[in-house]
């Protein structure tokens, strides 16, 4: 149990549905984090949040669209996904996003979404 | 090239040494990890090396790196089956201050 906690563990949609996936911190950090895990490839970092504010947007598509309300919980919201957003969402926090200090990222367990 | 580089996958004897090997690609990163990824879980920290070292050992884990050839490899000494699992290898660049994370390398570790 990493204090990152993940919901739901598992999701299908269709390609028109929209649907949400939830993060939760319980660490008391002030960064966090989605990335798209794929088989076969590098782990993708899509956003970043410090202090609630966006930091990074890693050229994601408009398909996924996210929301930090307060530095504990960040939101993926989904809409017209494709079946090739199909992957393992991890999201992650960290004490800071900024520089120096290790900073390490502690994950949550995952959303492992099909795309249908 | 622009990605973290690392083998997909790694088979070893139990009570054998694994040794996994990662090439990073930027000079200036300053902290490097590595972190275990098990079957339904999401990533948890290993170990983690600042780029001002070139060894670290915390009980049966070793981490070298060469910042020459921005080369970092995680051996794991008397591999027990436990230890299978996928292995990342991250740096943290100063630029943007992300994480980059490689493909991961599968451990598998057979009776």
């Amino acid at each position: 149990e990493t204090g990152v906690t993940q919901t739901p563990r598992h999701l299908v949609m269709g390609m028109t549905n929209k649907k949400s996936l939830k993060c939760e911190q319980h660490l008391g950090h002030n960064a966090m984090y989605w990335y798209k895990q794929s088989a076969k490839k590098p782990l993708e970092l899509m956003f970043v949040y410090n202090f609630k504010e966006q930091t990074e947007n890693n050229s994601v598509p408009s398909r996924f669209s996210p929301e930090c309300p307060n530095s504990s919980h960040l939101f993926l919201h989904l809409h017209t996904l494709q079946p090739e957003d199909s992957a393992l969402y991890l999201c992650a926090s960290s004490q800071d996003s900024g520089t120096g200090g290790k900073y390490e990222q502690y994950f949550g367990p995952g959303t492992r979404l099909t795309v249908t | 090239g622009e990605d973290v580089e690392q083998s997909l996958f790694l088979s070893v004897r139990e009570g054998d040494s694994s040794v996994i090997n990662c090439t990073y690609t930027d000079s200036s990163s300053t902290y490097l990890y590595w972190y275990k990824q098990e079957p339904g879980a999401g990533l948890q920290l290993l170990t983690y090396i600042f780029s001002n070292m070139d060894m670290k050992q915390d009980q049966r884990l070793t981490v070298l790196l060469n910042k020459k050839d921005k080369h970092l490899s995680l051996r794991i000494a008397d591999t027990q089956t436990g230890d299978s699992a996928i292995y990342f290898c991250a740096e943290r660049r100063n630029t943007g201050n992300q994480f980059y994370f490689g493909t991961g390398t599968s451990l598998t570790v057979i009776p």
